[in-house]
């Protein structure tokens, strides 16, 4: 079946470090890829999403590129900050699963914590 | 901007004992969706909701558990006799569309002691 594999955490980076916290899948069909955020005493909130192979999913600095070829979909930011402390999850949706009703699968989450 | 609202944020309950977690899905919302994470473990899809039955349902939600709209505005996971294995942290979500991505609660904690 359908599965998510990210880093294990936790990282532990200094403020204006490079992130890259990897997300490779396994699915039967064409998946939509996500990222989720969890901050710390609330919810998961999407971060960014891309459809299809070549898109690149982009918000707050934070990038992720669909890669078909590689299955991946790794997560980058340029210079963190220490708010980006948090845990990211890799998710993944598969739509050609004709039975679906979209729901997600999760990678186990990489926790981040930016050091001043 | 809209949100999920989840109900308690923390629960403790007695083994054996029969929960409610409440959720407030976003208004507008058609599909809504039970998750739950185990500590240190994955988030993992329990149900999925839409017109006003089960659409989708994972193994691990047997005869235990149920989900009402009972309503028009919550959404219910019910957990008839809990056990110490059901401790974790449960996310309500909802979605407009099938595949654009969910907006998550913050979720309930339940601890069955």
């Amino acid at each position: 079946g359908d599965s998510v594999t990210q880093m294990e955490g936790p990282v532990t980076l200094s403020e204006e470090a490079f992130l890259t916290i990897n997300c490779t899948y396994t699915a039967t069909g064409y998946p939509s890829l996500f990222w989720y955020v969890q901050y710390p005493g609330e919810g998961l909130q999407l971060l960014l999403k891309a459809t299809k192979a070549d898109d690149k999913g982009s918000n707050k600095g934070f990038e992720a590129t669909y890669r078909k070829e590689t299955t991946s979909f790794h997560l980058e930011k340029g210079s963190v900050q220490v708010s980006d402390s948090a845990v990211y999850f890799c998710a993944l949706s598969d739509e050609s699963d004709g039975g679906s009703q979209g729901n997600l699968i999760f990678g186990k989450g990489t926790k981040l914590s930016v050091k001043p | 901007e809209p949100e999920v609202t989840q109900t308690p944020s923390h629960q403790v309950t007695q083994m054996g004992q029969e929960v409610i977690l409440r959720c407030v899905p976003i208004s507008n919302h058609l599909y809504f969706y039970w998750y739950r994470q185990i500590l240190g473990q994955k988030v993992e899809f329990l149900v999925s909701f839409y017109n006003n039955e089960i659409s989708e349902k994972s193994e691990i939600f047997d005869d235990q558990f149920s989900v009402e709209r009972p309503d028009g505005s919550n959404f219910t996971l019910k957990i008839r006799s809990t056990k110490l294995e059901d401790s974790a942290m449960y996310f309500c979500a909802s979605s407009e569309i099938r595949f654009g991505g969910y907006t998550f609660g913050s979720g309930t904690r339940l601890t069955v002691v």
